[in-house]
């Protein structure tokens, strides 16, 4: 079983629907939760960061953290074309004293003009 | 604030042969972390390095090995280069080894092993 699941997808929107990506993870010791935005050919950036169980808002963008049931989810809302990217969940666990990033697979998200 | 930098941003090479991919942290960070991203697939922790030296290890084999110098830009080397090596490799910086310190990822290097 991999410490952390993620639908790759593919997963096509219409312009302006409300997205929902999802991932779980098994590992009790992840304390820190992101979500990464990567377009093709590029390398991963950095959208939100969520420690504590709750949601967190930065604009069209919302995470969600459930420590209990070991799910994390991302919503955008509005969604725009400019927004098809691939998404990657990715918590912090130790290895060996390293701040090692656990990531998902990636959702592939298309947003259809 | 420079970000992220690595060189060179696509590589050939043909198995059983030697790569090195360069990577050069962010303004500020002295922590480099490497990963390698298969297609399709999310990024794998390979080591990570902090003031020059090795601080943990994913499950990549020896013949992965770095490097990181005191301005805290970093090496991964690649020995004995293997088909499946061929995916694109990620560096990241962060400030320090805390939990809650967050990677910064450069674009990557594509490599392609023949």
């Amino acid at each position: 079983q991999k410490e952390v699941e993620q639908d790759p997808g593919p997963l096509s929107v219409p312009e302006g629907a409300i997205v929902s990506l999802n991932c779980t993870y098994s590992n009790s010791a992840f304390q820190y939760f992101m979500w990464y935005r990567q377009y093709s050919r590029k390398g991963p950036e950095l959208l939100m960061y969520t420690y504590s169980s709750g949601n967190k808002e930065d604009g069209r963008f919302t995470a969600q953290v459930d420590k209990s049931s070991k799910y994390i989810s991302l919503f955008i809302r509005d969604s725009q074309p400019s927004d098809s990217a691939t998404y990657l969940c990715a918590m912090t666990g130790l290895v060996q004293g390293a701040q090692k990033l656990v990531f998902g697979q990636g959702t592939r998200l298309t947003i259809n003009p | 604030e420079t970000g992220v930098t690595q060189s060179p941003t696509h590589l050939i090479k043909t198995r059983g042969q030697q790569v090195t991919l360069r990577c050069s942290s962010q303004s500020g960070h002295n922590t480099v972390s490497w990963y390698q991203q298969a297609l399709g697939q999310g990024p794998q922790f390979i080591f990570q390095y902090y003031r020059e030296e090795e601080n943990g290890r994913g499950n990549f084999p020896p013949r992965f090995s770095g490097l990181q110098f005191p301005n805290y830009s970093s090496e991964l080397n690649v020995n004995a280069l293997e088909l499946d090596d061929s995916a694109l490799y990620l560096c990241a910086s962060s400030i320090g080894l805390a939990r809650e310190e967050t990677q910064y990822f450069g674009p990557g290097t594509r490599l392609l092993v023949l």
